[in-house]
């Protein structure tokens, strides 16, 4: 069946440091790209998203490719704050439009 | 807009007692609610999809009779742990599937579940 594999974590970083969290996944047919985040005390919430090939999804600063030549869906950012230290869960979204979640990665940034 | 609550937050129980958790859609009407299982440092895995007026779709290995699911209204579903035992103590996400965007979903903050 469909899967999603993320970098474990914890990942603990400084302040305006350059973020990189991997996803890579394995579907059948041609799925829709997610990352939530889930900050302390509060529900996942859809950070971006990208439903087909070469799509950029970006939001607050953070960007991921759909790279279907290597099903990667990375997630970035130049320069995070402190107040990006969650929870980031990579996901897509199959034919049935039901999520498949990758095992999440904590991000600490310190300041 | 899109807010997502469950209810409890948290809550203890007692083997072999029932418990249940509420899921509610605060501003928009959800006909399908997803219910998700979270264990420590895990991922979460889909449990069942609710649709409202129908019976829930259960995912392979969950059992139907153990966690019941009751989606009655277009902003509530409920989910009921029956003769709960420890092994069921985990954390209990629900979601609401957009309205206008079928492929994505709002979710609530989560139910964590103690069984001593």
């Amino acid at each position: 069946g469909d899967s999603v594999t993320q970098m474990e974590g914890p990942v603990t970083l400084s302040e305006e440091a350059f973020l990189t969290i991997n996803c890579t996944y394995t579907a059948t047919g041609y799925p829709s790209l997610f990352w939530y985040v889930q900050y302390p005390g509060e529900g996942l919430q859809l950070l971006l998203k990208a439903t087909k090939a070469d799509d950029k999804g970006s939001n607050k600063g953070f960007e991921a490719t759909y790279r279907k030549e290597t099903t990667s869906f990375h997630l970035e950012k130049g320069s995070v704050q402190v107040s990006d230290s969650a929870v980031y869960f990579c996901a897509l979204s199959d034919g049935a439009q039901k999520l498949v979640f990758g095992q999440g990665t904590r991000l600490t940034i310190n300041p | 807009g899109a807010v997502v609550s469950q209810h409890p937050s948290w809550v203890i129980c007692k083997s072999g007692t029932s418990v249940k958790i509420e899921c509610r859609s605060l501003d928009f009407q959800a006909t399908t609610m997803f219910w998700y299982r979270q264990f420590p440092k895990q991922s979460l895995m889909l449990m069942a999809t609710s649709n409202e007026g129908s019976k829930a779709t259960y995912e392979q290995g969950v059992e139907k009779d153990k966690f019941l699911i009751n989606h009655a209204s277009l902003t509530l579903s409920t989910l009921t742990v029956t003769s709960a035992h420890p092994e069921d103590s985990s954390f209990y996400i629900c979601s609401a599937r957009s309205p206008t965007v079928s492929y994505e979903q709002y979710f609530g903050p989560g139910t964590r579940l103690t069984v001593t």
